[in-house]
């Protein structure tokens, strides 16, 4: 079965710091691809970036940007000049060639101190 | 465009009662997914529907059901509601689906209180 490992449930940091949050997966397809979800506390899900396994540069949205190590199935998410609204849980989840379903990991909870 | 929206945003309901819950994608987008997040279980895969057919479901009780009409607007039904269906239910659409690994856009859920 794919999977999709968050290994810190919670993180906290001051404003305008950098943070990472990692992910790992699991899957043994060659195809498949990768995001960051926001969730705030509102709720609503938001895309926060998108990488394809196929490409080997890593994506980068503004202050958001990724670093994927394909052989070591590793997708960590960076935050830069981290901000107040950057406060949400966040999910890595994976599209897996085939599975036709988005799985997601168990979320990270970051908070920015002012 | 108009995001993808869901109604009703919040219901509460007694154990035995059935619920239904509606989806409404974004202009265009032919593929409807739903999810259910619980404290406990994480973000689950429910079903997904792509012109009007299912394509694939998850591990859920056959409670459980979905829908999708002609305009792309989904409906999924639970019956005989039990407490740990307590949940965010939350869709998701997109163009083409999940197998073309394309983003997933979501609504703002619907959340369900089981009394």
């Amino acid at each position: 079965a794919q999977t999709v490992t968050q290994s810190q449930p919670e993180m906290s940091v001051q404003e305008a710091e950098t943070v990472t949050l990692s992910c790992t997966y699991d899957t043994s397809e060659s195809n498949y691809y990768l995001f960051w979800y926001k969730q705030p506390p509102s709720r609503q899900m938001i895309l926060v970036i998108r990488q394809e396994a196929y490409k080997q540069q890593n994506a980068t949205e503004n202050r958001f940007s990724v670093n994927f190590q394909k052989a070591a199935k590793s997708f960590s998410l960076k935050i830069s000049d981290s901000q107040l609204g950057d406060t949400a849980m966040y999910f890595c989840a994976a599209i897996i060639q085939g599975a036709q379903k988005l799985v997601f990991g168990q979320g990270t909870r970051l908070t920015i101190n002012p | 465009k108009a995001g993808v929206t869901q109604t009703p945003r919040y219901l509460i309901k007694t154990r035995g009662q059935q619920v239904t819950l509606s989806c409404s994608p974004i202009s265009g987008h032919r593929s409807v997914s739903w999810y259910q997040q619980t404290p406990g279980q994480g973000l689950q895969f429910l079903f997904e529907y792509f012109s009007e057919t299912q394509r694939n479901k998850g591990n859920f009780p056959g409670r459980f059901s979905g829908r999708q009409f002609s305009n792309s607007r989904s409906e999924m039904n639970v019956s005989t509601l039990e407490l740990g269906d307590s949940a965010l239910y939350l869709c998701a659409s997109s163009l083409e689906g999940t197998s073309s690994g394309e983003t997933q856009y979501f609504g703002p859920g619907t959340r369900l209180l089981v009394l």
